[in-house]
């Protein structure tokens, strides 16, 4: 299975520190996506990186993708108490005309003020 | 608004039932996905209709039946449903090109089913 995993399963931090999230696959991939979701909320896409990319940034979240580990990080800095959600990382492989995106059971980040 | 609507947000249904969830994209994408969402698991690709291609998920039961009638809706048709499909059933989207490596997904906020 190419199941993207996320460790630790629930964080708990203090606003203003940051957030680590980590995730290992089994599996090539060419593309591994992070989401969030607030409870209730369906999913909402923070960033994509490429297997032929090593680190993206995008305000305060910073991605890297180590394709020779197997594994993603997402940093989420200066934390908020509106970053309280679940992070899911998610492995794509292109096959045919279909982006199949498989996701992690995800990481409950709770971020106290 | 998320440009993906999902309707209805709360659905109770017995196991004899017939009902149907439908899903609305307004953001001009060409492929559409059915996501189940259980407590404790990975969410789960139940179908995709993408560039006129349809993929299923062959461990989805055919209880569940998808129709994509345009590129702009796509509903999931349910019928002798079981306990055990009570979950959060997703619908997403996203724009597709055959050269491409991955796009993001859009998601609605999902319908809740329970199934009595």
């Amino acid at each position: 299975s190419q199941q993207g995993e996320e460790d630790p399963q629930a964080l708990s931090i203090q606003e203003g520190e940051n957030a680590t999230m980590n995730c290992s696959y089994k599996t090539s991939i060419n593309n591994l996506q992070w989401y969030r979701q607030n409870s209730g909320r369906g999913l909402v896409h923070l960033i994509l990186i490429r297997s032929n990319e090593r680190e993206k940034h995008s305000g305060r979240l910073r991605v890297t993708l180590d394709t020779s580990k197997k594994s993603s990080s997402l940093l989420i800095t200066a934390s908020r108490a509106a970053d309280t959600a679940s992070y899911f990382c998610a492995t794509g492989r292109y096959g045919g005309a279909t982006n199949k995106l498989i996701f992690g059971t995800g990481t409950l980040l709770a971020v106290q003020p | 608004e998320t440009g993906v609507t999902q309707t209805p947000r709360h659905l109770v249904m017995g196991m004899t039932n017939k009902k149907s969830l439908k899903c609305e994209q307004h953001l001009g994408h060409n492929a559409m996905y059915w996501y189940k969402q259980s407590a404790k698991k990975p969410l789960e690709l139940m179908f995709v209709y993408s560039l006129e291609e349809r993929v299923e998920n062959n461990s989805v039961p055919s209880r569940f039946s998808p129709e994509c009638p345009n590129s702009s809706h796509l509903f999931l048709h349910l019928h002798t449903l079981q306990p055990e499909d009570s979950a959060l059933y997703l619908c997403a989207s996203s724009q597709e090109r055959r050269e491409s490596l991955g796009s993001p997904l859009h998601f609605g906020n999902g319908t809740r089913l329970t199934v009595t």
